[in-house]
């Protein structure tokens, strides 16, 4: 199947620093990234959906400004957590889906990014 | 209301036995369903989909039922490897490309 990396896997930081996690599919082209993540014991829950060169869409109670998206290629997606807080570590996944990736409505998850912030 | 309900479990079953999960959602206009598993601190992996028709594979057979929203899976001659959580993922009605995951159903297949 259609291969989808995260980097870092993982990442520890200071309160107030930002941190920017890669999301990539090495062997297709995401149309689509989507941005999930998961608390203990919790649900996936879906952050924003970003198709590439345009802006992102994002669900209710998710703040824009503090997580911003950029879907600037065919491959990549980023996601930069700004001025994080303790609140903020959680298990952050990403998921592609796009052209000769499955079928049309597949979506291939990342390895997961566990953020957390001291 | 949950969009997607399930039993979180932990179902601790031994080894050989068959097992049952189910789940509910709750939009009407839902389209596609679907088992994923999750490994503990991994991503998800999709087990299978599940057709109206209802679908096998292997040990592996999931349910649709449309009219009650219901959804289940059935694990027959469970295996140590299948300790996982399992999800209840839907998407959503035509054109709506987001999947909505349930809380998981922890299972734990003892020696």
């Amino acid at each position: 199947g259609a291969v989808v990396s995260q980097h870092p896997s993982r990442v520890i930081c200071k309160s107030g620093t930002s941190v920017k996690i890669e999301c990539r599919s090495l062997d297709f082209q995401a149309t689509t990234m989507f941005w999930y993540r998961q608390f203990p014991k919790q649900s996936l829950m879906l952050m924003a959906t970003s198709n590439e060169g345009s802006k992102a869409t994002y669900e209710q109670g998710v703040e824009k400004d503090k997580f911003l998206i950029n879907h600037a290629s065919l491959t990549l997606s980023t996601l930069t957590v700004t001025s994080a807080h303790p609140e903020d570590s959680s298990f952050y996944i990403c998921s592609a889906r796009g052209f000769l990736a499955g079928d049309d409505n597949e979506q291939f998850f990342g390895p997961g990014t566990r953020l957390t912030v001291l | 209301r949950k969009e997607v309900e399930q039993d979180p479990g932990p179902f601790n079953v031994p080894e050989g036995a068959t097992v049952a999960f189910n789940c509910t959602y709750s939009n009407s206009a839902s389209q596609s369903f679907f088992w994923y598993r999750q490994d503990c601190r991994k991503e998800p992996k999709l087990l299978m989909s599940v057709y109206s028709s209802g679908n096998e594979d292997g040990r592996f057979t999931a349910q649709l039922n449309r009219a009650s929203q219901y959804i289940s899976l059935l694990i027959r001659d469970s295996k140590l490897s299948d300790s996982a959580t399992y999800l209840c993922v839907v998407n959503g009605h035509f054109g709506n490309e987001k999947l909505t995951f349930g809380t998981g159903t922890r299972l734990t297949i003892i020696p």
